[in-house]
This record gives C-alpha cells, sequence and structure tokens, in this order.
C-alpha cells in the first residue's frame, strides 16, 4: 500500500531563513504528489503538484523518484508561510483518493 | 463560483447514535471525496463518488456509508457512533469528468463531528 511520510510534526525557522518540509513515499508505480497548505482558520487547500513543475508564493517541489522524495522548499522564509502542510499522493489510474502524510507546522519568526 | 460547503459546520451526539454530514461541491464538479482528519491519525481516506457511484473506498467499517444524488450533492452517514469518530470531517470536490493528471481537489470547511 502506499505511503507518505512526514518526518517533521513542527518546523521552526527565522524569518528570511531557507525553508524545506520533507516528504517521502512508498509507492512502486508513479504516483502524482501534491502539497495542500492550511492556512490558520483557513480551508484545505493546493499549493502546487508536481505534474505542473511551477513555484507559488515562490515554493517549488521536486519529485524525485529515485530517493522517493517530494521535498518542499523555499529560499527566504516569510510571516504568511507560518501554516500547516500536508504532503499527498494520488496513484495514476482511477479516482482521486488522497493519501496524506502527518503534515508539517511551520513556524516563520520575526 | 461558490466554493464547497458542508452543513453542519458542528454536531454533537451521543455513542450509538448515527448521524449525515451534507456536502454541495462546486458547481459543475461531478467527483465528491470525503475524508476525516483527528490528531493522531491525521487525513484519511473514507469514499469518493462520482456521478452517483461509489468510485474509491478507504479502509473504514461498513458503519460509515455514503451517497451522491444527481446534482452532485453527497451525504455521508455513521451509524451506531463510537467515541473515537469524533473528528472533523472533510468533503473535497474536483472539477473533471475523468480524472485527469493534477487535477486539483478543492476542500470544504469541514464538520466538527463530537461524539459523547
Amino acid at each position: 500500500a502506499q505511503r507518505v511520510t512526514q518526518p517533521e510534526k513542527l518546523l521552526s525557522v527565522f524569518k528570511g531563513a531557507p525553508v524545506e518540509l520533507k516528504c517521502n513515499y512508498s509507492y512502486s508505480g508513479s504516483p502524482e504528489l501534491f502539497w495542500y497548505v492550511q492556512y490558520s482558520r483557513q480551508r484545505l487547500q493546493l499549493l502546487l503538484r508536481h505534474i505542473s513543475r511551477e513555484s507559488i508564493k515562490g515554493f517549488t517541489a521536486d519529485l524525485n523518484k529515485g530517493e522517493t522524495s517530494f521535498h518542499l522548499k523555499k529560499p527566504f522564509a516569510q510571516e504568511e508561510d507560518s501554516a500547516m502542510y500536508y504532503c499527498a499522493l494520488r496513484l495514476t489510474g482511477g479516482g482521486n483518493k488522497l493519501t496524506f502524510g502527518t503534515g508539517t507546522q511551520l513556524k516563520v519568526e520575526l | 463560483k461558490a466554493g464547497v460547503t458542508q452543513t453542519p459546520r458542528y454536531l454533537i451526539k451521543t455513542r450509538g447514535q448515527q448521524v449525515t454530514l451534507s456536502c454541495s461541491p462546486i458547481s459543475g464538479h461531478r467527483s465528491v471525496s470525503w475524508y476525516q482528519q483527528t490528531p493522531g491519525q491525521g487525513l484519511q481516506f473514507l469514499f469518493e463518488y462520482f456521478s452517483e457511484t461509489q468510485r474509491n473506498k478507504g479502509n473504514f467499517p461498513g458503519r460509515f456509508s455514503g451517497r451522491q444524488f444527481s446534482n452532485s450533492r453527497s451525504e455521508m452517514n455513521v451509524s451506531t457512533l463510537e467515541l473515537g469518530d469524533s473528528a472533523l470531517y472533510l468533503c473535497a470536490s474536483s472539477p473533471l469528468s475523468e480524472r485527469a493528471p493534477g487535477d486539483e481537489q478543492f476542500f470544504g470547511p469541514g464538520t466538527r463531528l463530537t461524539v459523547l
């Protein structure tokens, strides 16, 4: 069965410092990977997806199939980046089922 | 367009009762998925409905069931409630008629269920 691991429950960085939220997955096929974010008192929303290879709010994530990782990175953290971040996997072929990691709380301190 | 809406937002029930939660997807979206979010287990997939048919099911007991109506609105039902069913139940809708790589799911605000 597929699995998503986010090893850090909490990541605290200073404003302007680089951010890396780790995500590893286990799946023998070719999955689709996503990062979802939940800001305080807001609903869960898509941040970015590996297939579009885009940068959103300064965040990027590269799918590394050899290391089965999809780490989320941002060169300079901003206060507004403080939120809960979830890495999620979807299997290719049929359905919208997302398998989520346990999430990482990012706290950006001034 | 209005976002995904869920009703009620908060619910308190006692053990043994049953509960029905409702989800209205974004207009035009035909896929609706349900997730359970708890502090201990995180976000776990319950089931997905597309065109009134269950397309995917997670590893939950048969007490958890759902359905989708012709207007794509969906309901989930939990029978014989247990304390461990206390959770935030999230609904998500997706726009495409056939799932395409990278298509986005839009989440509702959730229904907070407390079982006493």
